[in-house]
């Protein structure tokens, strides 16, 4: 199963919008809507931002949001903070029952 | 309040096995399921396979197929990834994490890791 395919990086100042794209295949991100997006920091666990394409979970600001239009998915911040700078990783479900990584996205807040 | 905590970092020689841990608490342990993720130094997230914590059944990323089985103990709410065969390039942190999906799969606890490092 290849990994989803994501920028290597990206960037913004504080207070814009950022978008993150993830990019698969019809057996994964296009025929499920079972993306989900991981942030993290250096030398700490992921932390799971949004699943199921766009649903945020409790205490995840609503600065964050996803969506998914064909074989690619995106998540978008709005008013750049900070601490938004870190890794971010989408992730799938698959048509084998398995599950695939993006390779990340490094989040620079400039 | 969750917490999924991992046994501690392991050094192994090429070839051995390693046995990692990851307790649960603060849930029904059975009513999840758990998978294992890891992080080679550097590098990007690496999804290895998924667990029914209640009936045990296991899914596998073909690329450690053979080599890595999950298993888990319902009585002390953990569950275990060993993986054998070790090489230098599988010296990467573990983690375990939390899938409360009935459909899907999303991980929404993480334990904060195990660092095992492969060397001779």
């Amino acid at each position: 199963q290849a990994a989803l395919t994501q920028p290597a990086s990206v960037s913004g100042s504080p207070g814009q919008s950022i978008t993150i794209s993830c990019t698969g295949t019809s057996s994964d991100v296009g025929g499920y809507n079972y993306v989900s997006w991981y942030q993290q920091h250096p030398g700490k666990a992921p932390k799971l931002m949004i699943y199921d394409v766009s649903n945020r979970p409790s205490g995840i600001s609503n600065r964050f949001s996803g969506s998914k239009s064909g074989n690619t998915a995106s998540l978008t911040i709005s008013g750049l903070q900070a601490e938004d700078e870190a890794d971010y990783y989408c992730s799938s479900y698959t048509s084998s029952s398995t599950v695939v990584f993006g390779g990340g996205t490094k989040l620079t807040v400039l | 309040q969750v917490h999924l905590v991992q046994s501690g970092a392991e050094v192994k020689k090429p070839g051995a096995s390693v046995k990692v841990s990851c307790k649960a608490s603060g849930n029904t342990f059975t009513d999840y399921y758990a998978h294992w993720v890891r992080q080679a130094p550097g590098q990007g997230l690496e999804w290895m396979g998924w667990m029914n914590a209640n009936s045990g059944a296991t899914k596998y990323a073909q690329k450690f197929q053979g080599r890595v089985t999950m298993t888990r103990d319902t009585s002390i709410s953990t569950a275990y990834m060993e993986l054998n065969s070790l090489r230098s390039d599988d010296t990467a942190v573990y983690y375990c994490a939390r899938d409360p999906s009935t459909s899907g799969a999303y991980l929404d606890y993480w334990g904060l890791g195990t660092l095992v490092t492969v060397s001779s």
